[in-house]
């Protein structure tokens, strides 16, 4: 079946440092492509998506590209701050039939420190 | 894009006893997603609620602990049944975004069972 493989956390980085927060898929077909943001007490944000091969998400300064040779969606940001401490989650989810349900990843935990 | 409004936001519970979780939604959709997130972990999908027709279950979830109702297009609840310590977590609801992807997820229910 469909999983959603992303890097194990919790990743620490300094402010202004660079980010990637790894993210593997297996599925069949073409789903599209998601990162989800859980801020500390909030709930999930979308933050970024890609429906199709080699369409670029972004949104806040953060990346990701929807590779389908390495069937890959990794999340970048050039500068973190110490805002972008969170939980991301990269997830999938196919865009027809009648179970059009995510598919997670188990979220990976940024601490940016000042 | 919709906005979800749910309800309670946050409950402590005896055991034995059970919590209904309702979620309004501002547009009509036409499935809803009932998810679970226990503490440190990723999102568990409970159900999906179709309006008009018996929610579709995933493994490991069953209608008698956790009864769903979709009376309308806008409108789903989720009862968390005889409850136990185990049922405590957040609770959540989503809908899709838009067509292409994208969920929208009401801001959760965090319940306790003491």
């Amino acid at each position: 079946g469909d999983s959603v493989t992303q890097m194990e956390g919790p990743v620490t980085l300094s402010e202004e440092a660079f980010l990637t927060i790894n993210c593997t898929y297996t599925a069949t077909g073409y789903p599209s492509l998601f990162w989800y943001v859980q801020y500390p007490g909030e709930g999930l944000q979308l933050l970024l998506k890609a429906t199709k091969a080699d369409d670029k998400g972004s949104n806040k300064g953060f990346e990701a590209t929807y590779r389908k040779e390495t069937t890959s969606f990794h999340l970048e940001k050039g500068s973190v701050q110490v805002s972008d401490s969170a939980v991301y989650f990269c997830a999938l989810s196919h865009n027809a039939g009648n179970n059009r349900k995510l598919i997670w990843g188990l979220g990976t935990s940024l601490a940016v420190n000042p | 894009s919709a906005v979800i409004s749910q309800k309670p936001s946050r409950d402590i519970c005896q055991r034995g006893t059970s919590l209904t979780i309702q979620c309004q939604v501002d547009s009509q959709v036409t499935m809803m997603f009932w998810y679970r997130q226990q503490p440190g972990q990723s999102l568990t999908l409970i159900a999906t609620a179709n309006q008009g027709s018996e929610a579709t279950y995933e493994s490991g979830f069953v209608i008698d602990k956790f009864p769903i109702s979709r009376p309308n297009l806008t409108f789903s609840t989720l009862t968390v049944s005889n409850m136990s310590p185990e049922d405590s977590s957040i609770y959540l609801c989503s809908v899709i975004r838009d067509i292409g992807g994208g969920y929208t997820f009401g801001s959760g229910t965090r319940l306790t069972v003491v």
